[in-house]
């Protein structure tokens, strides 16, 4: 059973440019949750999605980001216009239920030059 | 503050001895979810607990959960360098917060073969 699927592991981007991370979670799961880990703050909740439906979002910050999660293909967090503190770890986790162990992926390292 | 407390936030101990890791909240807790992370990679699920004093163990190490459910222990028996890495506790909150994780900033253990 494959887990979490995270890509892509590293990505570089400058200044203003978009950066896109995709999730896909472990076979059967239909929970998805976003989470930034940054040095110094830990790992803080972004975003709670199931399939077509943001369920909580109040980690999100007010602009730049969005996160959708299609009927079909995978979860797709997206910053615009990134900037030098967007650069942080953005892992994404899974479950069947929002009762059950959310299992997380590898993460997306996200660098901004 | 931090909504959940991790004691202590780093140890280090010599192969063969045994540990003990906290995680306090300030509030009832309707889950604890205790994780271990290696550097540069994702969140490994450990144990899930969500009655008032229950206890669950794997393999060499156990966690238990207070009666009030707001303070939680990891041990481990008889350590191995195996064990090093960075353990977190994760709080689901239920109520509005239903599903979304708070985390404590982390226990880096070290393991002196």
């Amino acid at each position: 059973n494959a887990g979490v699927m995270q890509n892509p592991r590293h990505l570089v981007r400058r200044r203003g440019q978009e950066a896109r991370l995709r999730c896909s979670p472990m076979k059967g799961h239909s929970h998805v949750y976003w989470y930034r880990q940054l040095p110094e703050e830990g790992l803080k909740f972004m975003v709670y999605l199931q399939k077509e439906n943001i369920i909580d979002e109040s980690g999100m910050p007010k602009e730049r980001f969005s996160a959708e999660f299609p009927k079909e293909g995978p979860s797709i967090l997206r910053i615009q216009q990134v900037v030098r503190g967007d650069s942080a770890a953005y892992f994404c986790a899974s479950n069947q239920g929002s009762n059950q162990p959310q299992h997380f992926g590898d993460g997306t390292r996200l660098s901004i030059l | 503050s931090q909504e959940l407390e991790q004691s202590p936030q780093s140890l280090i101990v010599q192969e063969g001895k045994n540990l003990t890791i906290n995680c306090t909240s300030s509030k009832t807790l309707y889950g604890l979810y205790w994780y271990k992370q290696k550097y540069g990679e994702g969140l490994i699920f450990l144990m899930m607990l969500q009655k008032g004093g229950e206890e669950k163990s794997h393999e060499k190490i156990t966690a238990k959960l207070d009666e009030k459910k707001q303070q939680s222990s990891l041990h481990i028996t008889a350590s191995q360098p195996s064990h090093a890495g960075i353990y977190l506790c994760g709080a689901d909150r239920g109520g509005t917060s239903y599903g979304k994780l708070t985390f404590g900033q982390g226990t880096i253990l070290t393991v002196h073969p």
